[in-house]
């Protein structure tokens, strides 16, 4: 399958800062990247839907000022969250679909701890 | 909005057993797909078999197999001749086009496989 490669794996970062986190598609263009986060022992929620050269669709109650998603290119979508606080301590995994296959690929996801 | 519900928090099978993971959703499209999605301790998601709804003909991976019944909306996965290595999370996921091809998951079913 496709390579989708999510940077770092793991953060720590003091509350009120920002941080970035990077995702890349490395074989593929992918028109559409997804962000989803995964609290402990729970599923995947969306975060929101970002499209090549658009601004995100963010999923309702997921705080846009908050989480900023840039997709500027058909390789690589960034998630900043930004004033990071302790409750925003979570796992957040990207995907990324090229346009027109049925399946989206996963990057590794990043551990987020915000201290 | 499509839902995705996985009655079985978790499950245990022996090795080289045979267990059924369920999953049942609910939607009004007549065109989807559906997933089953493998997240081992790493926490990377792995595609294990993929369905599309306008195919009958239920889809097979080597030792994973679904039964899909689209009338009653169901989607189980069978795991035959289980190994250690099958031990994990695992989210039946539904997608189609007017939510941007982004996956809902359900909650998951843990599944451990005993010696």
């Amino acid at each position: 399958g496709a390579v989708v490669s999510q940077h770092p794996s793991r953060v720590i970062c003091k509350s009120g800062t920002s941080v970035k986190i990077e995702c890349r598609s490395l074989d593929f263009q992918a028109t559409t990247m997804f962000w989803y986060r995964q609290f402990p022992k729970q599923s995947l929620m969306l975060m929101a839907t970002s499209n090549e050269g658009s601004k995100a669709t963010y999923e309702q109650g997921v705080e846009k000022d908050k989480f900023l998603i840039n997709h500027a290119s058909l390789t690589l979508s960034t998630l900043t969250v930004t004033s990071a606080h302790p409750e925003d301590s979570s796992f957040y995994i990207c995907s990324a679909r090229e346009q027109g296959a049925p399946e989206a690929f996963f990057g590794q996801g990043t551990r987020l701890t915000v201290v | 909005a499509q839902t995705v519900t996985q009655s079985q928090p978790e499950m245990s099978v022996q090795e080289a057993e045979t267990v059924t993971l369920s999953c049942t959703y609910d939607t009004s499209e007549s065109d989807y797909y559906l997933f089953w999605y493998k997240q081992p301790p790493s926490r990377q998601m792995i595609l294990v078999i993929r369905q599309e709804a306008y195919k009958q003909q239920n889809a097979t991976e080597n030792r994973f197999s679904v039964n899909f019944q689209k009338a009653a909306k169901s989607f189980s996965l069978k795991i035959s001749d289980s190994q250690l290595g099958d031990a994990a999370m695992y989210f039946c996921a539904y997608q189609n086009s007017n939510s941007g091809y982004a996956l809902n998951f359900g909650k998951g079913t843990s599944l451990l496989v005993t010696p």
